[in-house]
């Protein structure tokens, strides 16, 4: 049971690039977020999904899509990255909504964008 | 819409000593709260979370926190740290109606003294 993982763990971009992280979780959860970490903000939340099929937007996600055609898998997609997007990212599932129940998160993705 | 605040950005302890983490928060009806660590490079870890009933919870690696609806808060206790417990520590809460999607605080990080 590997719980989440996320790939890459660090990636570089140029202004322009696009690219998508990778998150999956093998615990059968329903529920899955993206959250982006930046220093004295704390956690935000850019897109989350309720099943397959279903995804909706969260607090930040400006710049960012997702899809969710597997319950295992939910890649984050950066469109054409900018700087303003250098972050950790983060993604989490739980088997219920995630502010009803506990979230488990991935190792996350140190992201630069030069 | 609820919010979170973690009034303290860092906290300095000695390891043995104990230790209390604030966490003050809004919303109207009754919360769910949450606490996680986030150890250095790591993903978070729930720690402990609150839904209804005993208004003290117990955590995992000794960790407990008080829920107090006249005061608007969940504050995190342990009554002696160790080294091992120097990480960030987020607060976060969501609605008991709607969404249920939570919202964290901007981290407060332990350092611990030897």
């Amino acid at each position: 049971n590997a719980g989440v993982t996320q790939t890459p763990k660090f990636q570089v971009l140029k202004t322009g690039q696009s690219m998508t992280l990778q998150c999956a979780q093998d615990m059968n959860h329903e529920y899955m977020s993206w959250y982006r970490q930046d220093p004295g903000m704390g956690l935000r939340l850019i897109h989350y999904s309720v099943g397959a099929g279903i995804t909706d937007q969260g607090e930040v996600p400006n710049g960012y899509n997702v899809s969710r055609s597997t319950t295992e898998d939910f890649p984050l997609r950066l469109l054409s990255a900018a700087p303003s997007q250098t972050s950790v990212y983060f993604c989490a599932s739980s088997y219920l909504a995630g502010g009803t129940d506990t979230q488990y998160f991935g190792p996350g993705t140190r992201l630069t964008v030069l | 819409a609820q919010s979170v605040t973690q009034p303290d950005i860092h906290i300095t302890v000695s390891e043995g000593a104990s230790l209390e983490l604030r966490c003050n928060y809004s919303y109207g009806a009754t919360p769910y709260l949450f606490w996680y660590v986030q150890s250095p490079g790591q993903g978070l870890q729930l720690l402990l979370k609150y839904f209804s009933g005993d208004t003290l919870v117990q955590g995992i690696k000794g960790f407990e926190a008080e829920f107090k609806r006249s005061q608007s808060s969940f504050n995190l206790r342990k009554p002696s740290v160790h080294w091992s417990d120097a990480a960030e520590y987020f607060c976060a809460v969501a609605a008991s109606g709607g969404s249920y999607i939570p919202t964290f605080g901007r981290g407060t990080s332990l350092i611990v003294h030897p």
